[in-house]
């Protein structure tokens, strides 16, 4: 069955760098998501992307964050002047249809993000 | 601004036996609903589906309903396993999830 994949599994960075981490998504999907889950609370909405824009996005995603879909098979997102509270696992999904449709999102496995 | 309850935070139970797992949402106006699984160390696997305009779901021995009126939604699992053992999060319109239920299913 296809599935979403992340990289990398785990990301150390130090607090003030750059960051980016990268999904592919399903091949067919055409909406893609990111979403954060800090250590032992819920997930969180960062941003959906669609047709090579950004469709919704959450408070928590500001300037310090963009997202890309640099080629046909990779979507990414980008954390600039990473900070402490930054560190989280954070997820990215797909979907053939968006938020209103009958069709389930698909996950990937995640990247732990750690800032020191 | 919706918020998504679950209830309970933990549960465990002997294998076998049927359970229910609980969410509740603040405001009525969803497009849908989904019951996500979370594994340990593992993205979410989408369970259900359900749109504002279904009333429930079913996929196997899960059934998942959706009650507008009551801001509630509740997922019933028959005949648990051990592999059952998981956080189940619910989540409204791909973007505000509960904190999940975490289920135990003892052997």
């Amino acid at each position: 069955e296809p599935e979403v994949t992340q990289t990398p599994s785990h990301q150390v960075t130090q607090m003030g760098q750059e960051v980016i981490l990268r999904c592919v998504p399903i091949s067919n999907h055409l909406y893609f998501y990111w979403y954060r889950q800090i250590l032992g609370q819920k997930v969180e909405f960062l941003v959906s992307f669609y047709n090579n824009e950004i469709s919704e996005k959450s408070e928590i995603f500001d300037d310090q964050f963009s997202v890309e879909r640099p080629d046909g098979s990779n979507f990414t997102l980008k954390i600039r002047s990473t900070k402490l509270e930054d560190s989280a696992m954070y997820f990215c999904a797909s979907s053939d249809e968006y938020h209103y449709s009958n069709q389930p999102q698909h996950f990937g496995d995640g990247t732990r993000l750690s800032i020191l | 601004k919706q918020e998504v309850t679950q209830i309970p935070a933990a549960l465990s139970v002997p294998e076998g036996e049927n359970l229910v797992l609980n969410c509740s949402f603040t405001d009525s106006a969803i497009y849908n609903l989904q019951w996500f699984r979370q594994d340990p160390g593992k993205g979410l696997t989408s369970l259900l589906l359900i749109q504002s305009s279904q009333r429930e779901q079913t996929s196997g021995r899960l059934n998942a309903s959706l009650d507008k009126s009551s801001g509630r939604s509740t997922l019933y699992i028959a005949a648990s396993q051990p592999g059952d053992s998981a956080t189940y999060l619910c989540a409204l319109r791909q973007s505000t999830f509960g904190d999940g239920t975490t289920l135990t299913v003892k052997p």
